[in-house]
C-alpha cells in the first residue's frame, strides 16, 4: 500500500487559498489520488481525485506532480466550512481495487 | 437519494458483550466498505464486501471480528467479545461499482458508528 505523509496541521484566513500537500512517493503507477475531508463527528466526505492530470471541481483544484509523488488540494477561496481533517488517500488498482488508504491527514483551520 | 445509513450511531457494550454495526449502501450501491478508526488516528481500511462476497478482508483482525453483505439487507460487522481496544468509530463507505480496473468510483461515507466499551 502506498504511504503518505501530510502536515499535521494548516491555518488560513477566510477568503484565502489554501494550498494542502501531500508527499506519496510510494504510489504505483495505478494508483489514483483521492482526497477526503472530515468534519468533526462525521464521515469523510469525497472531495477530488486524480491520476496523473490536474483536476478541477465545484469544491478544490488537484495538482499532481509531474513524477506523481506529491500532490496539492488547492481550495481557491477558504471558507469557515471547509475547517476539517483532510486526508489524501490513494487507491490501489489491481488485486487491491477499493481499498483507501488514509494517512493521518491535515488539520485546517479557517480564521475569519 | 438517502444517503449511506448506518445505525446505532452510538453502541455502549461491556467487555466479552458482542457488538453488531449495521450498514445500508446508498440505492444502487452493491460495493460496501468498512473502516475503523481508533481515538486520535487516521482511518483503516477493514473489508471490503460485495453482495453475498467477501472481496477483500485483509484489514480485518484475524479473531472476533466478521462482516458480511447478504443477498437482502444491509451489511453487518460483527464483534464478537468485545474488549477496551475495540472502541473506536466505523464507519461504512458504499460504491456503485469497484474502483480501480480503469473505474474510479466516489466512495459515500455513512455518518459512523461510535462504539464504546466499558
Amino acid at each position: 500500500d502506498a504511504k503518505t505523509t501530510q502536515p499535521n496541521s494548516m491555518e488560513s484566513n477566510e477568503e484565502e487559498p489554501v494550498h494542502l500537500p501531500c508527499n506519496h512517493s510510494t504510489i504505483s503507477g495505478t494508483d489514483y489520488i483521492h482526497w477526503y475531508r472530515q468534519l468533526p463527528s462525521q464521515g469523510p466526505e469525497y472531495v477530488i481525485h486524480g491520476l496523473t492530470s490536474n483536476v478541477n471541481n465545484r469544491m478544490a483544484s488537484l495538482a499532481i506532480a509531474e513524477d506523481r509523488k506529491s500532490s496539492t488540494l488547492i481550495l481557491h477561496r477558504a471558507t469557515l466550512r471547509d475547517a476539517a481533517v483532510y486526508y489524501c488517500a490513494p487507491i490501489a488498482g489491481g488485486t487491491s481495487y477499493g481499498k483507501l488508504t488514509f494517512g493521518q491527514g491535515t488539520i485546517l483551520t479557517v480564521h475569519p | 437519494n438517502a444517503g449511506v445509513m448506518q445505525n446505532p450511531r452510538h453502541l455502549v457494550r461491556r467487555r466479552g458483550q458482542e457488538a453488531r454495526l449495521r450498514c445500508s449502501p446508498m440505492k444502487g450501491h452493491s460495493h460496501v466498505y468498512w473502516y475503523r478508526q481508533l481515538p486520535e488516528e487516521g482511518l483503516k481500511f477493514m473489508v471490503y464486501l460485495q453482495k453475498e462476497n467477501i472481496i477483500d478482508e485483509s484489514g480485518m483482525p484475524k479473531e472476533r471480528f466478521s462482516a458480511e453483505f447478504p443477498k437482502e439487507g444491509p451489511s453487518i460487522l460483527r464483534i464478537q467479545q468485545v474488549v477496551r481496544g475495540d472502541s473506536a468509530a466505523y464507519f461504512c463507505a458504499s460504491s456503485p461499482r469497484s474502483v480501480g480496473g480503469g473505474y474510479q468510483e466516489t466512495q459515500y461515507f455513512g455518518p459512523g458508528t461510535r462504539l464504546l466499551v466499558l
